[in-house]
């Protein structure tokens, strides 16, 4: 059982929006600039996405965005393509666990 | 440029210890911890514990706490973690992420390595 909660898959079609929730708590999220994000792509390392809750990395495309609201977040992608299947996580630090935790992780299938 | 190269693939019995390492260039070495992340096959991402070089502080996950020993040596730019007793359930990848400088609300893990997969046989 994750601390921060992602829902375990979306799916979209090429050029729809998508959006992934991630909730935590007071301890995490609500007490960081996070969450952040992370994307996976098949037999590879997970990749920074989103920092901060709303800064992109150089690279990343503006597709990609990210939001937070109290104790919880969002990444948004849109405008989907068929290289963004994969896995997302959130991350943040947790200041009651002194440690960080990650999202369960959510499974994008690219219709 | 950053880059984390991490060492080979292990295979290891059922009780023995593991000890992988995570060579750094790029970036000043020392004053960002490095992360270990593991990732069993088709789970998510688990945090294991990290190092502030610069310091020489470790935290543990406390799932790990007693079994894991992550060190590092800025002669050489390398982290190390080093996993005892081993057993069927610690058969995963293992990651290191460089943390991004600054307080804890606003850092992240901004570089990882390859991966390193650790095969534990019974």
């Amino acid at each position: 059982q994750s601390v921060l909660t992602q829902p375990p898959s979306v799916s979209g079609a090429p050029g729809q929006r998508v959006t992934i929730s991630c909730t935590g708590s007071s301890s995490n999220i609500g007490a960081s600039d996070g969450p952040h994000w992370y994307q996976q792509l098949p037999g590879t390392a997970p990749k920074l996405l989103i920092s901060g809750n709303s800064n992109r990395p150089s690279g990343v495309p503006g597709r990609f965005s990210g939001s937070k609201s109290d104790t919880s977040g969002s990444l948004a992608i849109t405008g989907l393509q068929a290289e963004d299947e994969g896995d997302y996580y959130c991350l943040a630090y947790d200041h009651s666990l002194s440690g960080w935790v990650f999202g369960g992780g959510t499974k994008l299938t690219v219709l | 440029q950053v880059d984390l190269v991490q060492s080979g693939a292990e295979v290891k019995e059922s009780g023995s210890s593991v000890r992988i390492s995570c060579k750094t260039s790029g970036g000043t070495f020392g004053s960002h911890a490095i992360s270990w992340v593991r990732q069993a096959p088709g789970q998510g991402l688990e945090w294991v514990g990290e190092i502030l070089p610069i310091l020489d502080t470790v935290k543990y996950d406390q799932r790990f706490q007693d079994r894991v020993t992550i060190t590092a040596d800025g002669s050489t730019r390398t982290a190390y973690m080093e996993l005892r007793s081993l057993r069927s359930k610690d058969t995963a990848v293992y990651y290191c992420a460089r943390v991004s400088l600054g307080d804890l609300s606003s850092i992240y893990f901004d570089y990882w390595g390859q991966g390193t997969p650790v095969t534990v046989s019974s």
